[in-house]
């Protein structure tokens, strides 16, 4: 089965501490996998995939095929990363449909 | 560009009745697809529709339906409304010849009471 989990619905950072939510998922075969963010008031919007290896506004993600994670890390949290994180998957084809997780709040405390 | 449109905003419906939701996607982008998210929950796949037809359903009943029309825009329906059909409706809208990209519109809040 297909699956995206996200043990945590909320998480409380210090600004400045480390950030790191977390993502398993569960697909037969080699997804393509992604986290979206949605910040209040705003439509949901990707946030990076893993195949670009990017990082953007400070945030990577680590596929780890052997725990199939695929966690979000920031070394330092800022105020403006409290938003609703969501992690999900997809095939490789362009009609597979994307899976969510059920998402994480991350709350950065001042 | 004004990206992924859906109307209405908002909706409150009786049960029973029926709706009819409403996206227009980004310009350039072909296919379009619907997402339900209750509250708490993450986003779950309705369908996509591409080249005007129906290619990808989830795990959603026959009262939900759609339609893409040529210029891409599509339509959301949903008969015999329940009130656990309560849920912020999301349209995404991408394209066939680019690269992956999905874009979300701010969705259609539906309360069935």
């Amino acid at each position: 089965a297909q699956r995206v989990t996200q043990p945590e619905k909320l998480l409380s950072v210090f600004k400045g501490a480390p950030v790191e939510l977390k993502c398993n998922y569960s697909y037969s075969g080699s997804p393509e996998l992604f986290w979206y963010v949605q910040y209040s008031r705003q439509r949901l919007q990707l946030l990076l995939r893993h195949i670009s290896r990017e990082s953007i506004k400070g945030f990577t993600a680590d596929l780890n095929k052997g725990e199939t994670s695929f966690h979000l890390k920031k070394p330092f949290a800022q105020e403006e990363d409290s938003a609703m994180y969501y992690c999900a998957l997809s095939g490789w084809n362009r009609d597979d449909k994307i899976i969510f997780g059920k998402g994480t709040r991350l709350h950065i405390l001042p | 560009d004004a990206g992924v449109t859906q109307s209405p905003t908002h909706l409150i419906k009786t049960r029973g009745q029926q709706v009819t939701l409403r996206c227009s996607p980004k310009s350039g982008h072909d296919t379009v697809s619907w997402y339900q998210q209750a509250l708490g929950q993450g986003p779950q796949f309705i369908f996509q529709y591409y080249e005007e037809e129906e290619r990808q359903r989830g795990n959603f009943p026959d009262r939900f339906s759609g339609h893409q029309f040529p210029n891409y825009s599509s339509e959301l329906n949903v008969n015999a409304l329940l009130l656990g059909d309560s849920a912020l409706y999301l349209c995404a809208s991408s394209s066939e010849r680019q690269s992956y990209g999905y874009t979300f519109g701010s969705g259609t809040r539906l309360t069935v009471v």
